[in-house]
């Protein structure tokens, strides 16, 4: 079993949908958590990133960590073409750890 | 947010030559660096994280003499790929933390 689990999709949407996107993982010392957005050949954009449980909303993104379910999520309101990407979760037990990531959701959302 | 800067973008290679690709933290010091491997349709697997003024701590199963990395300053850290075959062909991404970590713009290696 993979430290942390992420459905590969793909997702499709239409346009204006939220999105949920999920990761579950395994390890309890997990304190730091990210999302990523990656767009085809090109690096990982830092979405949100988030410390212990909690909510957190930036803009049309909002990202969850329930640690007692050991489970994080990641919504997008009023999705847009712009957003199709692969949505990587990431996380580590230290500030400055390397991370772990989940394999990444493909989302496609459709005009 | 913090702006982590690799070069090159994209670099072909022919069999046998050395690369080099450098990262760079902008606005930032970076004590810890980390280089990743990234296959098509695949998340992105460590290689090695680069500490600087001291060796690098390589993963499982990564050569160190094949994948020099070298960080010098608290801003530069390097991959240097050696003696590149085709199968090193792949995109190369770097890394490194402020709170969370920011990534480069990734370097796409094509060897032939």
């Amino acid at each position: 079993q993979k430290e942390v689990e992420q459905d590969p999709g793909p997702l499709s949407v239409p346009e204006g949908a939220i999105v949920s996107l999920n990761c579950t993982y395994s390890n309890s010392a997990f304190q730091y958590f990210m999302w990523y957005r990656q767009y085809s050949r090109k690096g990982p954009e830092l979405l949100m990133y988030t410390y212990s449980s909690g909510n957190k909303e930036d803009g049309r993104f909002t990202a969850q960590v329930d640690k007692s379910s050991k489970y994080i999520s990641l919504f997008i309101r009023d999705s847009q073409p712009s957003d199709s990407a692969t949505y990587l979760c990431a996380m580590s037990g230290n500030a400055g750890n390397m991370l772990t990531f989940g394999g990444g959701t493909r989302l496609m959302v459709k005009p | 947010g913090a702006v982590v800067s690799q070069h090159p973008s994209r670099v072909i290679c022919k069999s046998g030559t050395s690369v080099k690709i450098e990262c760079r933290s902008l606005d930032f010091q970076a004590t810890t660096m980390f280089w990743y491997r990234q296959f098509p349709k695949q998340s992105l697997m460590l290689m090695a994280t680069s500490n600087e003024g001291s060796k690098a701590t390589y993963e499982q199963g990564v050569e160190k003499d094949k994948f020099l990395i070298n960080h010098a300053s608290l801003t530069l850290s390097t991959l240097t790929v050696t003696s590149a075959h085709p199968e090193d062909s792949s995109f190369y991404i770097c890394s490194a933390r402020r709170f969370g970590a920011f990534f480069g713009q990734g370097t796409r290696l094509t060897v032939v």
